[in-house]
């Protein structure tokens, strides 16, 4: 398996601009994390999905965050528009067993200009 | 909801010594408890975990400690290596899903 995948490896944008970042989770898992990391912030969880409907979506900041899962191989998580407090590196994680360990993606680095 | 404390942030052992690092959990509920390394520049990856029904765990130079009482559960490193230079993430789970993370532990092996 080639595990979680993520695109892009980097994204580098203008305030003001949309930014989709994509996630392909393993196989069989049916649990599907994005979390975004910062230095002061560390990891936190903006919202995941199990059976591709998202079930915790508090973490997600506000409006201008948006996440799908339109199937069990692909999610997408919005940026809409983007501000420079965005800049920071997004994980996609994800899960097979209820309250197990999850495997990362490599994460987007995003930083907004 | 649950929060995770972990300390210190910063911790710089010498090759061939031993590293502690404690956290503390608020949700009494919580039995699943992750352990992720994560060096510069890459994902975090897990590397040890213990469940409530469990009070260590050991794999190699690590072992996961867990104090259900107190709510304290605590990552040592025997024999330390330049390898094991990174930041260490402990986390919580109560079996909903949702892992919560502390803030991170950046360990310096020195030479």
């Amino acid at each position: 398996d080639a595990g979680v995948i993520q695109s892009p490896r980097h994204e580098v944008t203008e305030m003001g601009q949309e930014v989709t970042l994509r996630c392909k989770p393993i196989s069989g898992h049916d649990y599907l994390f994005w979390y975004r990391q910062t230095m002061m912030r560390g990891l936190e969880l903006l919202i995941y999905f199990n059976n591709n409907v998202p079930i915790d979506d508090s973490g997600m900041p506000e409006d201008r965050f948006s996440a799908k899962m339109p199937n069990a191989s692909f999610s997408t998580l919005k940026i809409q528009p983007s501000e420079p407090r965005d800049s920071a590196v997004y994980f996609c994680a994800s899960s097979f067993l209820q309250g197990g360990g999850y495997t990362f993606g490599s994460g987007t680095r995003l930083t907004v200009v | 909801g649950e929060n995770v404390e972990q300390h210190p942030s910063t911790l710089s052992v010498q090759e061939g010594d031993s590293a502690v690092i404690k956290c503390t959990y608020s949700d009494s509920a919580s039995n699943y408890f992750p352990w992720y390394k994560q060096e510069l520049g890459k994902r975090p990856q897990l590397i040890i975990d213990i469940r409530s029904n469990v009070g260590e765990k050991k794999d190699q130079r690590i072992a996961v400690t867990l104090n259900k009482t107190a709510k304290h559960f605590s990552l040592h490193i025997t024999e330390t290596q330049p390898e094991d230079s990174a930041v260490y993430f402990c986390a919580a789970s109560r079996g909903d899903d949702k892992i919560i993370f502390g803030k991170g532990t950046r360990l310096h092996i020195l030479p």
